[in-house]
């Protein structure tokens, strides 16, 4: 079974571009995560996708973040403009209950950094 | 929301040496789950385990969540074991938080 696949790996950009990160998860799961991870920081959640509705995106810096989940499968996280604090790796997760957060299923996580 | 405390932040062994990694949490969970972060950054799903015991190879995991706090043991330590350990816990339908991890060493 393939896992979850993240792409691109790494990406640099200045202060104030604009990067997208894609995401498509393991086959079959409902719900879909995007984690912000700062160096030396645990994980945090910036938004839950089931299928292709928004479940809670309470923590996502909507004036420069956005995120779709189209059809319900793969999924894009974009940051426009991108700060020097958004420097972080980028992790998409899955999990297959539709209800409930069960068990996370994560990609290898896109690592960004902004100069 | 719940709180995630991890002991200890770090940890420093040597090859072969047995650990226990601890987690607490502030309130009823009905998700516990355990993570391994390699030098990569890839977390790796270690174990599922709101409650009870469970073993795989040298890992196993106990979660008392009437005492809110689960361990991670790991026997017979290798380098390969190295990285960071996180656990995350939630009830119901509110986010998966995670604690600040425990880095985790093994010296050959």
């Amino acid at each position: 079974e393939a896992g979850v696949a993240q792409s691109p790996r790494y990406k640099i950009i200045e202060k104030r571009q604009s990067v997208a990160f894609w995401c498509n998860p393991i086959s079959g799961h409902a719900t879909l995560y995007w984690y912000q991870q700062i160096l030396g920081q645990g994980p945090k959640l910036l938004i839950q996708f089931q299928n292709n509705g928004v479940v809670d995106d309470s923590q996502l810096p909507k004036d420069r973040f956005s995120a779709e989940r189209l059809k319900g499968v793969d999924s894009t996280l974009k940051i426009q403009p991108a700060k020097l604090e958004d420097s972080a790796v980028y992790l998409c997760a899955s999990s297959p209950l539709t209800s409930g957060i069960g068990e996370l299923f994560f990609g290898e996580g896109s690592r960004l950094t902004v100069l | 929301g719940i709180q995630v405390e991890q002991s200890p932040p770090d940890l420093i062994l040597q090859e072969g040496a047995n650990s226990t990694l601890r987690c607490n949490f502030s309130d009823s969970v009905n998700n516990l789950q355990w993570f391994h972060q390699n030098p990569w950054g890839q977390l790796i799903n270690l174990f599922y385990i709101p409650s009870g015991t469970k073993q795989n190879g040298r890992l196993s995991a106990t979660t008392v969540a009437t005492e809110r706090y689960s361990l991670l043991y790991i026997s017979s330590s290798q380098t390969t074991d190295s990285g960071v350990y996180f656990c995350a816990a939630n009830f119901g339908n509110e986010k998966l938080t995670f604690g600040t991890g425990t880095r985790l060493t093994i010296i050959p």
